[in-house]
């Protein structure tokens, strides 16, 4: 167990809808870092926020936005969305800015139908 | 265009023996490298990491190699165990982590008893 949680660990909706996703980093952990997972990609760095700023912007679709809140969870919104959009996506955090050991959630599997 | 490369997308290995996982990656401004594991149906975790200003890495059975110049790494686990059978990820940051971490696309290990 990493310590860092995720939810829903399934969401299964359809096009054109909004989803939020919520991670909680552990505790002590000031940066939080999403990721997508598709099938035929590895890791894609969406987006870092540190101790409730934006530090680092990845691969992020203007239709997807973070946020870090003041008790330091994260929640990604995903907008308008397409069957392209079906993935595992992933939190980290960190302890510091720097993302090098990062500790990552289970996941949540998200199917666009 | 692929900053991270892992070109083997699987590796059988008997029980007993050396493990060896490859990455190769052509951003000269990657600073810090990082091996993840990951298990079905779970999150990546953090194995072992090695700084630019190093060219080894030792713990327990995981060592970490770094070839600035070919620009290339490799994890070795010696001895290689059934519960080592995951999938590896390389990944690479540059120095200060402005960009988060660039992921290769992962080695299936299979280690065969």
């Amino acid at each position: 167990d990493s310590g860092v949680t995720q939810t829903p660990k399934h969401l299964i909706t359809a096009t054109g809808q909004r989803v939020t996703l919520r991670c909680s980093p552990r505790s002590g952990d000031l940066s939080v870092y999403w990721y997508q997972q598709s099938l035929d990609q590895g890791l894609q760095f969406l987006i870092q926020y540190y101790n409730g700023e934006e530090r680092a912007k990845g691969n992020i679709l203007e239709r997807f936005s973070a946020q870090q809140f003041p008790d330091l969870h994260s929640e990604l919104n995903l907008s308008s969305l397409e069957l392209g959009d079906s993935a595992l996506y992933f939190c980290a955090s960190s302890r510091t800015s720097v993302p090098y050991e990062q500790y990552f959630g289970p996941g949540t599997r998200l199917t666009v139908t | 265009d692929q900053q991270v490369k892992q070109n083997s997308p699987s590796l059988s290995v008997q029980e007993g023996r050396i493990s060896i996982l490859n990455c190769d990656y052509t951003n000269s401004m990657f600073d810090y490298f990082l091996w993840y594991k990951k298990y079905p149906a779970e999150g990546p975790t953090f194995l072992i990491s090695i700084s630019s200003i190093k060219d080894k890495n030792e713990d327990g059975r995981f060592t970490v190699f770094l070839n600035k110049s070919a620009k290339h790494l490799s994890l070795h686990i010696v001895p290689s165990q059934p519960g080592d059978s995951a999938v590896y990820f390389c990944a690479a940051s540059p120095l200060g982590g402005a960009d988060g971490l660039t992921f290769g696309k992962g080695t299936h290990l299979i280690i065969q008893p």
